[in-house]
């Protein structure tokens, strides 16, 4: 079963626009969430991670807002930039103790000129 | 960019041959990973370590053992590979910082096929 989803495979935006990439997760242990930004023959960058005490932690262009309530965080790109054009993965664990990241399937996002 | 080198970065090779993937680090970091990433699945853990000698089994280690035998040295080996290990392999270091987990970095990939 799929602890962190992420329901969108691609998504396409204008330049300069906001983008708003989503994950889901269901276990409820999970307290550490990041994202994770790669480009075709390159091992994946972290970008941003937010603990389960915050609710949004921002970054230059990238702020990540976590939900949970709702089990759900989302990444918002603004300005979005060609360079943007990726694909990102959301990935989550518990902040403490030796558990490995559990990886969304990734959403591909496309910054159109 | 973290110091991890993953060797070899492309490999092709036949179904039953023995097959050993190489991850370096120079961060002295405590925990290393493999994951593998195939279309439609995002990325897998294979194994795992949390220091020399202590390895963990992850989410799709049928197949696939490890060893670390040094801090910054992790491998993973396919004893006799089959068509559906076909994928991209990747390392990944972390550490942690007091109690806190800190993020992943990752090697930049080795693309083995099996024929």
């Amino acid at each position: 079963d799929q602890q962190v989803k992420q329901n969108s495979p691609s998504l396409s935006v204008q330049e300069g626009r906001i983008s708003i990439l989503n994950c889901d997760y269901t276990n409820s242990m999970f307290d550490y969430f990041l994202w994770y930004k790669k480009y075709p023959a390159e091992g994946p960058t972290f970008l941003i991670s937010i603990s389960s005490i915050k609710d949004k932690n921002e970054d230059g262009r990238f702020t990540v807002f976590l939900n949970k309530s709702a089990k759900h965080l989302s990444l918002h790109i603004v300005p979005s930039q060609p360079g943007d054009s990726a694909v990102y993965f959301c990935a989550a664990s518990r902040l403490s103790g030796n558990t490995p990241l559990v990886f969304g399937k990734g959403t591909r996002l496309s910054v159109i000129a | 960019d973290a110091g991890i080198t993953q060797s070899p970065r492309h490999k092709v090779t036949e179904t039953g041959t023995p097959v050993t993937l190489r991850c370096h680090q120079t961060e002295n970091h405590r925990y290393m990973y493999w994951y593998r990433q195939d279309p439609g699945h995002g990325l897998r853990l294979i194994h795992y370590s949390y220091g020399v000698k202590d390895t963990d089994k992850g989410e799709v280690s049928d197949g696939y053992s490890v060893s670390r035998s040094k801090t910054e040295d992790f491998l993973l080996t396919l004893e006799s590979a089959t068509s559906s290990q076909t994928s991209v392999y990747f390392c990944a270091i972390s550490e942690a910082k007091g109690t806190s987990n800190q993020p992943q970095h990752f090697g930049d990939g080795t693309r083995l096929s099996i024929l």
